[in-house]
């Protein structure tokens, strides 16, 4: 059973426009949550996080908004660059307990056309 | 520069054999971590160890092996019990295992000949 989901597999943009990325959770435990950007071939580069203690966090272009009563958060990426094409995984974790292993998502795969 | 750094890039093994994928850190990390991903997957967490002399067992640790004897270093053996080996490995690190966001190595591909 899948206890983050990405449940929209591609996504296509406009340069300049807003890329709005989701994600879905199940486990109420989860308290920290996080977006990493995937090159193929390479490893996820950490783009930014989120505590359950907050429901919004900026950094630059790139700002994440957690809504725990639907247990749903997103990335909005404003504005979209070329560069920003690449796969997006949402990462979860039950960072409060032992543990701090992140459960991902399966990805949404991000095209900005120029 | 401070990094992760995963060796060889591209592995390749024989049916029945052994093989060590090397992950080194100079971040000064104590967590670290060891996934796998599949084509279309998301990562899947394989062992991950918060200090030193000390690892756990992830969602798909059999078939696998670990050892933590030094902070900077965390191998990961794949042995001949991992029915299906070929993957993309992806070591990664925090600063601990709480409240940190993980950063990734490049990856080791593993494919059987």
């Amino acid at each position: 059973d899948q206890q983050v989901k990405q449940n929209s597999p591609s996504l296509s943009v406009q340069e300049g426009r807003i890329s709005i990325l989701n994600c879905d959770y199940t486990n109420s435990m989860f308290d920290y949550f996080l977006w990493y950007k995937k090159y193929p071939a390479e490893g996820p580069t950490f783009l930014i996080s989120i505590s359950s203690i907050k429901d919004k966090n900026e950094d630059g272009r790139f700002t994440v908004f957690l809504n725990k009563s639907a247990k749903h958060l997103s990335l909005h990426i404003v504005p979209s660059q070329p560069g920003d094409s690449a796969v997006y995984f949402c990462a979860a974790s039950a960072a409060g307990g032992s543990q701090g292993n992140l459960i991902f998502g399966k990805g949404t795969k991000l095209s900005v056309k120029p | 520069d401070g990094g992760i750094t995963q060796s060889p890039k591209y592995l390749f093994r024989k049916e029945g054999q052994n093989v060590t994928l090397s992950c080194e850190q100079n971040l000064n990390h104590d967590a670290m971590y060891w996934y796998r991903q599949d084509p279309g997957q998301g990562l899947r967490l394989i062992y991950y160890s918060q200090i030193v002399n000390d690892f756990q067992k992830g969602d798909i640790a059999e078939g696998y092996s670990v050892s933590r004897e030094k902070k900077e270093s965390f191998p990961l053996t794949v042995t001949s019990a991992q029915k299906n080996p070929t993957a993309f490995y992806l070591c990664a690190s925090s600063i601990t295992a709480q409240y940190q966001p993980q950063h990734f190595g490049d990856g080791t591909r593993l494919s059987i000949l």
